[in-house]
């Protein structure tokens, strides 16, 4: 079955370690995405990619960088300069077919935690 | 402010009851999309709604986008415990085909047996 398979599920840190979180899809899809998520916030952008080699940040970029080396891969690294880092982050694609009809898939999400 | 907004944030019915969840945006839409969350779990899609005054439904679960376009509502008749977990509207504000959602804060239902 096609899908999002993000991994670890979860995951500790200490302080002023980089992370990163994996993110794979087989669904053929050209773009994927990360969006973070903090309790009562609903979903915030990271970055996104519409097309290998090339992605762009998204409302919260800062501490946060990724790579689009291969259309099934999207890697997130939380780096040491991302102040509150602990939160739960989910990777999601889309085939990007035309503004309105961009449904997108949402893998089941990693959560982090600074220690 | 939320350029978003749910409501209300939280919603507990006793089972059977009828529910209604509200999506408001300060722009105009160009997709609106229903999500549905398990807490800890990935969002898992419900309906994409693209012109105003379209209306869809699934199940129990019918979701319509106003004529003008930037307000949705989720509506939920019968409600089953399996109906539980947090509701979330995403949208397209623009026509620039990114495919990037913004998101409301949620909506977090319980059902009560």
């Amino acid at each position: 079955d096609g899908g999002i398979t993000q991994s670890p599920k979860y995951l500790f840190r200490k302080e002023g370690q980089n992370v990163t979180l994996s993110c794979e899809q087989n669904l053929n899809h050209d773009a994927m995405y990360w969006y973070r998520q903090d309790p009562g916030q609903g979903l915030r952008l990271i970055y996104y990619s519409q097309i290998v080699n090339d992605f762009q940040k998204g409302d919260i970029a800062e501490g946060y960088s990724v790579s689009r080396e291969k259309k099934e891969s999207f890697p997130l690294t939380v780096t040491s300069a991302q102040k509150n880092p602990t939160a739960f982050y989910l990777c999601a694609s889309s085939a990007q077919r035309f503004s309105g009809a961009n449904v997108l898939t949402f893998g089941a999400g990693s959560r982090l935690t600074v220690l | 402010s939320q350029e978003l907004e749910q409501s209300p944030q939280s919603l507990i019915v006793q089972e059977g009851k009828n529910l209604t969840i509200n999506c408001t945006s300060s722009k105009t839409l160009y997709g609106l999309y229903w999500y549905k969350q398990k807490y800890g779990e990935g969002l898992i899609f419900l309906m994409m709604l693209q012109k105003g005054g379209e209306e869809k439904s699934h199940e129990k679960i019918t979701a319509k986008l106003d004529e003008k376009k930037q307000q949705s509502s989720l509506h939920i008749t019968a409600s089953q415990p399996s109906h539980a977990g947090i509701y979330l509207c995403g949208a397209e504000h623009g026509s620039s085909n990114t495919g990037k959602l913004i998101f409301g804060q949620g909506t977090t239902l319980q059902v009560k047996p």
